[in-house]
């Protein structure tokens, strides 16, 4: 079956360092691959979409990069501050017109210190 | 510009009883998505509306679970008699068109039902 993981421990890192997230997938070829910052009891907000055919984008201090053979996306904050701490998720999706179905892994807490 | 509105953000229901989720899109979406966030679970869908249709409902539980967006007034995701197990986040989501092209998708902040 279709499975994404992310790792579950919280990634602890000091103000001013490059977070790097990781997301695995397994048992799909996905079109697109999205990252989402979500905060406690808020819904998730849209950061960076990668397509199949592009390895690499960036957005300010944010890059996101996708491997399809090795099947895997690392996503980096440089320079963390702390209000970059939340959880993030990453999410896959078919390049089908007709469903909304984004598959989500289960995110990684990120907690920068001062 | 606002963005997707859900009411009520906070829900507590009795067994048995009946909820009832609301969202509004963003001003000139007409593409809706619904998803469920369980405790310690990911994000899972659940349907994809149009205006007056349901394009995928692969993710909705076969009973109780129902959702419509009409022509007129927002989407809703109604559970009934329900179950401690509904008890999660539910979060709507929606698109200036069909997702499947690489659109970004816009989530609302959620209605958490608590179920008692």
């Amino acid at each position: 079956s279709q499975k994404i993981e992310q790792n579950s421990e919280a990634l602890n890192i000091q103000e001013g360092k490059t977070a790097t997230l990781t997301c695995n997938y397994t048992n799909y070829s996905p079109a697109y691959l999205q990252w989402y910052r979500q905060d406690p009891g808020r819904g998730p907000v849209f950061l960076l979409l990668i397509r199949e055919n592009e390895k690499e984008k960036r957005k300010e201090r944010l890059k996101v990069t996708f491997d399809t053979t090795l099947k895997q996306s690392l996503f980096h904050i440089t320079a963390s501050q702390p209000a970059d701490s939340a959880t993030y998720l990453c999410a896959l999706a078919s390049g089908s017109s007709n469903t909304g179905k984004l598959i989500f892994g289960q995110g990684t807490t990120l907690q920068v210190k001062p | 510009n606002a963005g997707v509105m859900q009411n009520p953000r906070h829900l507590v229901r009795r067994r048995g009883q009946e909820a009832r989720l609301r969202c509004s899109p963003m001003k000139g979406h007409s593409h809706v998505y619904w998803y469920r966030q369980l405790p310690e679970e990911g994000l899972k869908f659940m349907v994809y509306l149009q205006k007056e249709n349901i394009i995928d409902e692969s993710g909705m539980p076969k009973e109780r679970f129902s959702a419509e967006f009409p022509k007129e007034g927002p989407s809703i995701l109604r559970i009934q008699q329900v179950v401690r197990g509904d008890s999660a986040a539910y979060f709507c989501a929606s698109s200036l068109s069909g997702f499947g092209f690489g659109n970004t998708i816009y989530f609302g902040e959620g209605s958490w039902l608590t179920v008692v």
